[in-house]
């Protein structure tokens, strides 16, 4: 079963714009994780952040966390062609990682 | 490059044949995991290890599919008589196992049965 659910589930945008996405869980966590996936490859870890954490940054990202609301989001901020790609989220309960079905950026130049 | 590697990249096998996949996970990883995800869904975890030892295995793996870490280094998973619902893509995980839980993915091995 997938916990996570990704919002939307498909997010088109030119080149320079931001990007959003959402995220929802189910149960308690220990860190929520967000990853990165280029059309059938494997997943690239691009930021986690602790369950007592509110916001975090790296880079280009920023990853916000709402426990109270089981949600969190990712900011993609000035969007590359580079990019395009699947994004998930995923809970992380003592070790299992439960993801959801992702959402599928296009950047567009 | 000292990242998580994994062979085959894709099999191609028939309905019941076995197929058997290794993983060899970032040097020194206690921990390893192995997932699989189907076309349009994110990975879904199957089972995992701390060394040598399996501590959890999903309601996923079924009896036709089994997995080991005999020396606490690389992995295999097998999966017996193999059914056309097998075809997905099978990643592994390590992570260092001690507070930094940051899972690294390998590039996956792609499963079809015929």
């Amino acid at each position: 079963s997938q916990q996570g659910e990704e919002d939307p589930q498909a997010l088109s945008i030119q080149e320079g714009e931001n990007a959003t996405m959402n995220c929802s869980y189910k149960t308690s966590i220990n860190n929520l994780q967000w990853y990165r996936q280029n059309s059938g490859r494997g997943l690239v870890h691009l930021i986690l952040i602790r369950s007592n954490e509110r916001e975090k940054h790296s880079g280009r990202l920023r990853v916000t966390l709402d426990t109270s609301k089981k949600s969190s989001s990712l900011l993609i901020t000035a969007s590359r062609a580079a990019d395009t790609a699947s994004y998930f989220c995923a809970t992380d309960s003592w070790g299992k990682l439960q993801f959801g079905a992702g959402t599928q950026v296009v950047v567009t130049p | 490059d000292t990242g998580v590697s994994q062979d085959p990249r894709h099999k191609i096998t028939k309905r019941g044949q076995n197929v058997t996949f290794r993983c060899d996970p970032i040097s020194e990883h206690n921990r390893l995991y192995w997932y699989r995800q189907t076309l349009g869904q994110g990975p879904e975890f199957l089972t995992y290890f701390q060394n040598e030892a399996q501590l959890e295995k999903s309601r996923l793996l079924s009896d036709r599919f089994s997995a080991e870490r005999p020396k606490g280094s690389f992995s295999t998973l097998e999966i017996q008589r193999t059914e056309q619902g097998d075809s997905a893509m099978y990643l592994c995980a390590s992570s260092p196992g001690t507070e930094e839980e940051t899972q690294y993915f390998g590039p996956g091995t792609r499963l079809l049965v015929l």
